[in-house]
């Protein structure tokens, strides 16, 4: 079972940030946070990670909170390519590691 | 260049046959993957392979049987096909040995529909 939970659903407006919690309050200290997304009709793309600090890469910023137990997804400037189902996953084990998929969250991104 | 590729893309077949699905990795990783994504929109990992011996296997029916001739590729076989095998397929690879992210890279997925 997956050991994160994301709101179903976000709307954003195109332009504006979309700021995308999720909770892991599970997480234990060797596990990293990651993000990936899912456009429609097409595989999962990896986003970006983390282990304790905020972390920032071309596509997005990730916030992590001190204790760990809870993170956000930045995308700075959204556009309408953006939307998507976003996965949280908390990883386990480190070699041939599975990822466990939840639910995501559906984001939309409006004109 | 596709890293991770698969075919075919779609692949609508009888209830009963046999069939497989293809993959390949371009990308030099040592461990590849088998998801499964049904009607539901739920990825769940089917088994995993790291140079080409099995590491993951989920509680798949015995009709699947993965396939690894190199560490480049690895197959899904499924015997006796199912309505309820109907789903999109997701082959991935990631580099687990060393340093790194460990990212998963995903192929653009297999849709799979039994009738």
């Amino acid at each position: 079972d997956a050991k994160t939970t994301q709101p179903t659903s976000m709307d954003c407006a195109e332009g504006r940030a979309a700021n995308l919690p999720c909770n892991h309050s599970t997480i234990s200290g060797n596990e990293y946070v990651y993000w990936y997304r899912q456009i429609h009709s097409q595989g999962p793309q990896y986003i970006i990670h983390g282990l304790k600090n905020n972390e920032t890469n071309e596509m997005a910023s990730l916030i992590i909170t001190e204790d760990r137990k809870s993170s956000t997804l930045i995308l700075p400037h959204a556009t309408l390519r953006d939307t998507a189902v976003y996965y949280c996953i908390v990883r386990v084990g480190n070699q041939g590691g599975k990822l466990i998929f939840g639910q995501g969250t559906e984001l939309s991104v409006k004109p | 260049d596709t890293a991770v590729s698969q075919t075919p893309k779609y692949l609508v077949t009888q209830m009963g046959n046999d069939k497989s699905i293809k993959c390949e990795q371009n990308l030099g990783h040592d461990t590849m993957y088998w998801y499964k994504q049904d009607s539901k929109k739920f990825l769940k990992i089917m088994f995993s392979y790291n140079n080409k011996e099995l590491i993951i296997n989920e509680t798949v029916p015995n009709r699947f049987s993965p396939k690894s001739p190199d560490k480049a590729h690895l197959n899904l076989h499924i015997n006796s096909l199912e309505l309820g095998d109907s789903a999109v397929y997701f082959c991935a690879s990631s580099q687990e040995v060393g340093g790194g992210a460990k990212t998963q890279y995903f192929g653009p997925g297999t849709r799979l529909l039994v009738l």
